[in-house]
């Protein structure tokens, strides 16, 4: 059975940051894009950033870069976002969210519970 | 960017009752498109991808159609379970995109 599994979720001040991970399992992590996504309160879904199954390639939304690094690590099923330099509009949960192509430009076939990040002082 | 329209932003239907929901392109995705159906407190859930192609173990009342600009996802037959935010997402350009959602609500 894939898992996908956030961590790393709670409150920040403006301009601190925070890193986010999720723990993969039930599938081979290696070979799979990977990808994060928000939701802010009560709004609709946003893609924020992808890396492919090899880190080869790495891609962000506008809204997030320059602030945000998106990473993983193969050998221990694990993708990781730091985000830095935060706002109150990134308030929102953030989705793991596996890929359903190995070249980018995926489809979310597989979705983690999602982490709560909120920033305020 | 590519903006994705959703149209109704609610839809108040009973169990039994056809569901269509719109999702237009700002430009074309050709066929790159995807369903989404997200529950309160609950991730999304993958229902169709390539505009048609229902997902595995999607029933058989979720039919999705169009290219190009215009698309739409059809729910035969609402359930109870069905009651729901249903998104688009395209896949055709950088950045990946979703509309912004249509909720089928219980009349």
């Amino acid at each position: 059975e894939v898992q996908l599994v956030e961590s790393g979720g709670g409150l920040v001040k403006p301009g601190g940051s925070l890193r986010l991970s999720c723990a993969a399992s039930g599938f081979t992590f290696s070979n799979y894009n990977m990808n994060w996504v928000r939701q802010a309160p009560g709004k609709g879904l946003e893609w924020v950033s992808c890396i492919s199954a090899g880190s080869g390639y790495i891609y962000y939304a506008d809204s997030v870069k320059g602030r945000f690094t998106i990473s993983r690590e193969n050998a221990k099923n694990s993708l990781y976002l730091q985000m830095s330099s935060l706002r109150a509009e990134d308030t929102a949960v953030y989705f793991c969210a596996r890929g359903t192509s190995t070249y980018g430009l995926d489809y979310f076939d597989y979705w983690g519970q999602g982490a709560l990040v909120t920033v305020s002082s | 960017e590519i903006v994705l329209t959703q149209s109704p932003a609610t839809l108040s239907l009973s169990p039994g009752e056809r569901a269509t929901l719109s999702c237009r392109a700002s430009q074309s995705v050709s066929s790159y498109l995807a369903w989404y159906q997200q529950k309160p407190d609950q991730a999304p859930r993958l229902l169709i991808s390539d505009a048609s192609i229902r997902a595995t173990g999607i029933p058989a009342r979720f039919s999705g159609s169009g290219s190009g600009t215009d698309f739409t996802l059809t729910i035969s037959s609402l359930e109870p379970e069905d009651f729901a935010v249903y998104y688009c997402q395209q896949r055709n350009n950088w950045p990946l995109t979703f509309g912004g959602g249509t909720k089928v609500e219980i009349k």
